[in-house]
């Protein structure tokens, strides 16, 4: 069973709105959770990089959010736009190495 | 910034022959770097953890005769894949660990296309 979960696996939203993507996991012991994104056919950018004692982060219209204490972590786009159009890959890390979530698709129409 | 890039951004190859695809830290030094393959809609699967001047350490069930792996400065990992077949297309994705900050950075990838 993978150790960090995603969901959904895939949105589709208008341009403009709103969405939020979730991350669950059980990887421990835990030393961050990082968000990125990935557009079709290239590497993934890192978007957010969060630590135990870190409850929020944002970049730009990105605003990543971690509980700790119930292992879970969400991705909140706002105002998106077609540019947004990727998968978002959740990976945490423990001591060692880092675990990677199958992603959401993420999809913006106009 | 940092910044990693991968060379071929694209190949196409005939099956029995072998693609070598490199990794470099454009501007930092990476003692140790990191292979991924993608395959369509999935998420990124580690093969191996290059590492500077010593043998590579591969995840189960990635044969190390068939990707052989070679970081031969702080700046550069090259993966070859060897007697390519059709099942091997895929993209493939490095990234490299920043000595100083252990942060990790991410390739743009190669697609390998096997016919």
């Amino acid at each position: 069973k993978n150790q960090v979960e995603q969901s959904p696996q895939s949105l589709i939203i208008l341009e403009g709105k709103n969405c939020t993507l979730q991350c669950n996991y059980t990887v421990s012991p835990f030393s961050n959770l990082r968000w990125y994104k990935q557009d079709t056919g290239r590497g993934p950018v890192s978007l957010t990089i969060m630590t135990f004692s870190e409850n929020t982060k944002s970049n730009g219209r990105y605003t990543a959010t971690l509980d700790a204490d119930t292992k879970q972590s969400s991705l909140h786009i706002t105002a998106s736009q077609l540019s947004d159009s990727a998968s978002y890959i959740c990976v945490v890390s423990d001591n060692n190495d880092m675990r990677f979530g199958a992603g959401t698709r993420l999809t913006v129409k106009p | 910034g940092a910044v990693v890039s991968q060379h071929p951004s694209w190949v196409i190859c005939k099956s029995g022959t072998s693609v070598k695809i490199e990794c470099r830290s454009l501007d930092f030094q990476a003692t140790t770097m990191f292979w991924y393959r993608q395959f369509p809609k999935q998420s990124l699967m580690l093969m191996a953890t290059s590492n500077e001047g010593s043998k590579a350490t591969y995840e189960q069930g990635v044969e190390k005769d068939k990707f052989l792996i070679n970081h031969a400065s702080l700046t550069l990992s090259t993966l070859t894949v060897t007697s390519a077949h059709p099942e091997d297309s895929s993209f493939y994705i490095c990234s490299a660990r920043r000595d100083l900050t252990y942060e990790q950075y991410f390739g743009p990838g190669t697609r390998l296309t096997v016919t």
